[in-house]
């Protein structure tokens, strides 16, 4: 159990539909970052908060937003989806703003399949 | 910016087998590497990492030195087991240093 927890794990929704997916970071962490896992993008970086700051930026489209709150959860709002959103999201914690030296925690993920 | 090659997969290995991994980088200066593994309905975690050059990073068997010369992370393990079954991640931080780039992802099958 690496201490981060997300939720949903599986959630199943129409295109043009909106989801929110949830991310508690390990207790002390003060980064959570997310991933888009698909079989063919690979493990792609979204975005990354520290401390309630959006710190960076990736691949991520227009449609998806994200924040972090005070208490240091996170939700991953996605909107107006296509069938190419289906894929598993992954959040991850650490204690610093970096992931240079520091360990990555990774919760065991949300799949959403758009149908 | 930084980003890794990793070797295709899938691997198909018996157990006690040796296995190597393939994985080579390119990046400003010389960042620390990582290699995370995946088990089935899992989220990544991390396996081992090598903070500098020549350094070796090990954990569960498993190794993989930094080399400069090459740019080469490759993971190695001298006999593996049926409970090594999963995806291996090759990894190194962006350049902006904020988050990590992954490689595609080797998936290793182990049979008894």
């Amino acid at each position: 159990d690496s201490g981060v927890t997300q939720t949903p794990k599986h959630l199943i929704t129409a295109t043009g539909q909106r989801v929110t997916l949830r991310c508690s970071p390990r207790s002390g962490d003060l980064s959570v970052y997310w991933y888009q896992q698909s079989l063919d993008q690979g493990l792609q970086f979204l975005i990354h908060y520290y401390n309630g700051e959006e710190r960076a930026k990736g691949n991520i489209l227009e449609r998806f937003s994200a924040q972090q709150f005070p208490d240091l959860h996170s939700e991953l709002n996605l909107s107006s989806l296509e069938l190419g959103d289906s894929a598993l999201y992954f959040c991850a914690s650490s204690v610093s703003s970096s992931q240079v030296n520091t360990e990555a925690f990774f919760g065991q993920g949300t799949r959403l399949t758009v149908v | 910016g930084n980003s890794v090659t990793q070797m295709e997969g899938p691997v198909t290995l018996s157990e006690e087998a040796f296995l190597t991994i393939n994985c080579t980088y390119t990046a400003t200066g010389y960042p620390s590497l990582f290699w995370y593994v995946q088990y089935p309905g899992e989220g990544l975690q991390l396996l081992l990492k090598a903070t500098k050059a020549d350094d070796k990073g090990s954990n569960k068997g498993f190794e993989a030195t930094y080399r400069k010369e090459t740019t080469s992370f490759h993971l190695e393990k001298g006999s593996v087991q049926v409970s090594d079954s999963a995806v291996y991640f090759c990894a190194l931080p962006a350049a902006s240093a904020r988050q990590l780039t992954f490689g595609s992802g080797t998936q290793l099958t182990v049979l008894p």
